[in-house]
Parts: C-alpha cells; sequence; structure tokens
C-alpha cells in the first residue's frame, strides 16, 4: 500500500510569487490534513479536509488555501508568497476516527 | 487548549542502550490520543506509536513502547537495543481538532 506523497519534494520562489502543493492521501484514507514546519515555530496546523469539505482550519492569513478533490488528493495554494512562509509543508492522511495518522515526506519550500 | 511539553531538547544514546524521551500533556479532554513520531533529516515524519487516554496497557510496537501515566499526564517513549538509525529528531504530538506537537528531542546514538 503506497503511502502519503507529496509533491514537489523541493521548490524555491521569489517573493510575490504563488506556490501550489500536491498530497495524495494512502488509498482509502479521506481525511487530509496539512502543516507547516519552522524552526522558529515549530509544527502548526493549517487546515483539515475531509470528503472535500474543510473541516477545521488553523490560525493562518487568507493567503493560505487548499482544496480537496473527489479522489481524496489534497492541494494546498500559497499566494503572494513572503520570507517567513519559507518552511516544510507536511500532509497528513487517515481514515475517519483512525488512531493513526500517516505523514507523507513533505514539500520543502525557500522562498528568495 | 492542549499543550505538549519536551523538556529534553537533546539526548545521547549509546548504541543497544534504551533510551526514554519525556513527554507531558495538558488537556481538559476526557477522550484524547497521544502519538509520538520521528523525523529524520530529510524531513519525513514517521508514525510510531499510539496510546488511546481510555487504554489501559502501554502501547507497544517493537522496539518503541509508551510509558502512559494518565494522572502525572505523561507520555513517555522508551526505545530499547537502540540503534545508529534511530538518530532524529522525536515528536510527542496530542490529537484534539487536530495533532498539536511539542518542541521535539533530538536524539543522537553513539557507536
Amino acid at each position: 500500500k503506497a503511502g502519503v506523497t507529496q509533491t514537489p519534494r523541493y521548490l524555491i520562489k521569489t517573493r510575490g510569487q504563488q506556490v501550489t502543493l500536491s498530497c495524495s492521501p494512502i488509498s482509502g484514507h479521506r481525511s487530509v490534513s496539512w502543516y507547516q514546519q519552522t524552526p522558529g515555530q515549530g509544527l502548526q496546523f493549517l487546515f483539515e479536509y475531509f470528503s472535500e469539505t474543510q473541516r477545521n482550519k488553523g490560525n493562518f492569513p487568507g493567503r493560505f488555501s487548499g482544496r480537496q478533490f473527489s479522489n481524496s488528493r489534497s492541494e494546498m495554494n500559497v499566494s503572494t508568497l513572503e520570507l517567513g512562509d519559507s518552511a516544510l509543508y507536511l500532509c497528513a492522511s487517515s481514515e475517519q476516527g483512525a488512531d493513526t495518522i500517516y505523514f507523507g515526506e513533505g514539500s520543502w519550500l525557500t522562498v528568495v | 487548549a492542549q499543550k505538549i511539553t519536551q523538556t529534553q531538547p537533546g539526548m545521547f544514546v549509546q548504541e543497544k542502550e534504551a533510551v526514554t524521551l519525556d513527554c507531558t500533556y495538558d488537556t481538559s479532554d476526557q477522550s484524547y490520543g497521544l502519538f509520538w513520531y520521528k523525523q529524520p533529516s530529510s524531513g519525513e515524519m514517521i508514525f510510531l506509536i499510539y496510546q488511546g487516554s481510555y487504554d489501559e496497557q502501554n502501547a507497544t510496537e517493537g522496539r518503541y513502547s509508551l510509558n502512559f501515566q494518565k494522572a502525572r499526564k505523561s507520555a513517555n517513549l522508551v526505545i530499547s537495543a537502540s540503534q545508529l538509525g534511530d538518530s532524529a529528531m522525536y515528536f510527542c504530538a496530542m490529537r484534539g481538532v487536530y495533532l498539536v506537537f511539542g518542541a521535539g528531542t533530538i536524539l543522537r546514538v553513539k557507536s
């Protein structure tokens, strides 16, 4: 069974640009959540999707958005990139109510 | 609000010895879940072990065990027979609406 797949793994963007990150959850998992990891703030929750609906959202500005498709794949978008958006973005998937939450390898975003 | 505290920024352990990574938590929920993850330098967050708040037995997964002391609100990870490949960052996390993580502990295994 394939794990959580995130693409791209590494990317460099310029301030003001936008970026889209993709996440394919484990087959059968309908819950997908996103986290941002930075050295200063640690791991912070961005949002969670279940069956194409955003269920929860963390304390991030509106520049951060996401969506989930009918096949449970999810994308997150960051518009008008700032230097502080440089981070590791991690996607996690789980079955509803399950005891285990699995993460992907993450997407390393550098904003210059 | 839920909070996870990991008080050990870094730990060293000799290969083949056991090591305990500390985790305390704070929550007003009666039902909650506690997780431990390993994060090597590649960035992937690897699930290690889970403990539910109503589980009476401590969780074990191979060389990993979780020492769950509910009254003390602690959920320490015990790694037995450390291996060089265990060198990584370890995070304790609690699930409420979403996962809340501690600051992590860097573990270095010495040969």
